[in-house]
């Protein structure tokens, strides 16, 4: 079965970074491109970033742009998500989630169970 | 704000008919296909409706999407107690080179 194990988070200070990572299992990794979702407390979904299968297409939301880096490791199926200049609105629970096809639009099949991120000084 | 408009409420009795809407613009859900997703209480996301109409598999029959131009719609047949979620939908906005949410919609079973 398909399983999406993201780590990483924490409490950080604003300013710094922080790196997450989500593991993937059950699929064939190198077939899909992958997401980062983010929920900050007692709000809704926000969409963070996608890489494409072969990580040769990447988009970020604004909100993240020139401070976030997504990258992944086909050969570690494994996923990163580098934040840098980290601020108090970054503040979320961040999800891995696997899109449903090699690119970067679709849907969001299976989602991971969460990191929580805080930052605060 | 979001991209995508939902209702931030909804509710009904067992057994009613509820649906909750989603309303957005050319870029987006003209354009592209239109997901929604339940999030039960204190859980992550879960797709329910994807490709506009679709169910995965194992979602009840209950649940139902549809599209019309840049607005569309969930629509809940039968509401049971363990419907009561957060639903979000989404979708690809080709000006922002994003996926888009809407805010979310609470539902309540009364």
């Amino acid at each position: 079965q398909v399983q999406l194990v993201e780590s990483g988070g924490g409490v950080v200070q604003p300013g710094r970074s922080l790196r997450l990572s989500c593991v993937a299992s059950g699929f064939t990794f190198n077939d899909y491109g992958m997401h980062w979702v983010r929920q900050a407390p007692g709000k809704g979904l926000e969409w963070v970033a996608v890489v494409s299968y072969d990580g040769s297409h990447k988009f970020y939301a604004d909100s993240v742009k020139g401070r976030f880096t997504f990258s992944r490791d086909n050969s570690k199926n494994t996923l990163y998500l580098q934040m840098n200049s980290l601020r108090a609105e970054d503040t979320a629970v961040y999800y891995c989630a696997k899109g449903d096809t090699t690119g970067y639009q679709g849907y969001f099949d299976y989602w991971g169970q969460g990191t929580l991120v805080t930052v605060s000084s | 704000q979001s991209v995508l408009t939902q209702p931030p409420s909804a509710s009904g009795t067992p057994g009613q008919r509820v649906t909750i809407s989603c309303s957005g613009r050319s870029s987006n859900i003209a354009s592209n296909t239109v997901n929604w997703y339940q999030q039960l209480p204190g859980t992550a996301p879960k797709l329910l409706i994807y490709s506009n109409t679709q169910r995965p598999s194992g979602v009840p029959d209950r649940f139902s999407g549809s599209k019309s131009g840049t607005s569309a719609s969930l629509a809940i047949n039968g509401l049971q107690s363990e419907d009561e979620a957060d639903y979000y939908c989404a979708a690809w906005d080709d000006s922002l080179s994003g996926v888009v949410f809407g805010g979310g919609t609470k539902l309540t079973v009364l």
